[in-house]
């Protein structure tokens, strides 16, 4: 079935570090990718909505600067938190689907962000 | 705007027992999909099944179901014998809009079940 590769799985880092996360489709061309955020015990979070060749839009709360999105190309799309610090520590997943209404959003196996 | 509610923080199942999750939604399209992922402790989000708003009939996939009432706009997965590896935190989500855009996925806040031996 359709995979989406998420890399790195985890990352410990010290705060100040800027990290990035890269979401690739590995078997069809996503033109929008999701970014979500998630806290234990609670529901993903949508940050971002990911457009190849475009600008990505940011729902309400997320700082753009904070959180730069970039999706150069119809299979990787990258987050990178920039000037990371403890509070930006959490899980995030990102997700790919095709233009079909039926067709699942395929997601990444998440990247756990610890920084210190 | 569509919502998504999920009830049940926890439920517990024995072994071998069927289990449902509820969920509701709300929204104003009249065109609408219906999801349940599986999230284990790991974090990765597993696609279990997927129900259109148009289908007549309730989806299946192997040990899940899903039992769609569209007019009280519920959308309850159905767990068949249930297993120790089910045990996993089980997200309802909705996506509107027609087909020719990737839209967004609204979550529930999500389930956590508990198999129990």
């Amino acid at each position: 079935g359709a995979v989406v590769s998420q890399h790195p799985s985890w990352v410990i880092c010290k705060s100040g570090t800027s990290v990035k996360i890269e979401c690739r489709s590995l078997d069809f061309q996503a033109t929008t990718m999701f970014w979500y955020r998630q806290f234990p015990k609670q529901s993903l979070m949508l940050m971002a909505t990911s457009n190849e060749g475009s600008k990505a839009t940011y729902e309400q709360g997320v700082e753009k600067d904070k959180f730069l999105i970039n999706h150069a190309s119809l299979t990787l799309s990258t987050l990178t938190v920039t000037s990371a610090h403890p509070e930006d520590s959490s899980f995030y997943i990102c997700s790919a689907s095709t233009t079909r209404h039926n067709q699942p959003q395929h997601f990444g196996d998440g990247t756990r962000l610890s920084i210190l | 705007a569509q919502k998504i509610t999920q009830t049940q923080p926890g439920m517990f199942v024995q072994e071998k027992e069927a289990v449902t999750l509820d969920c509701t939604y709300d929204t104003s399209d009249q065109s609408y999909g219906l999801f349940w992922y599986k999230q284990p402790s790991s974090g990765e989000m597993i696609f279990l099944i997927y129900q259109g708003s148009y289908d007549e009939q309730n989806a299946t996939e192997g040990r899940y179901s899903l039992n769609f009432q569209k007019a009280r706009k519920s959308a309850n997965l159905v767990i068949s014998a249930s297993q120790l590896g089910d045990s996993a935190m089980y997200f309802c989500a909705m996506r509107g809009g027609a087909s020719g855009s990737a839209r967004q996925l609204t979550f529930g806040s999500g389930t956590q079940l508990t198999v129990l031996p």
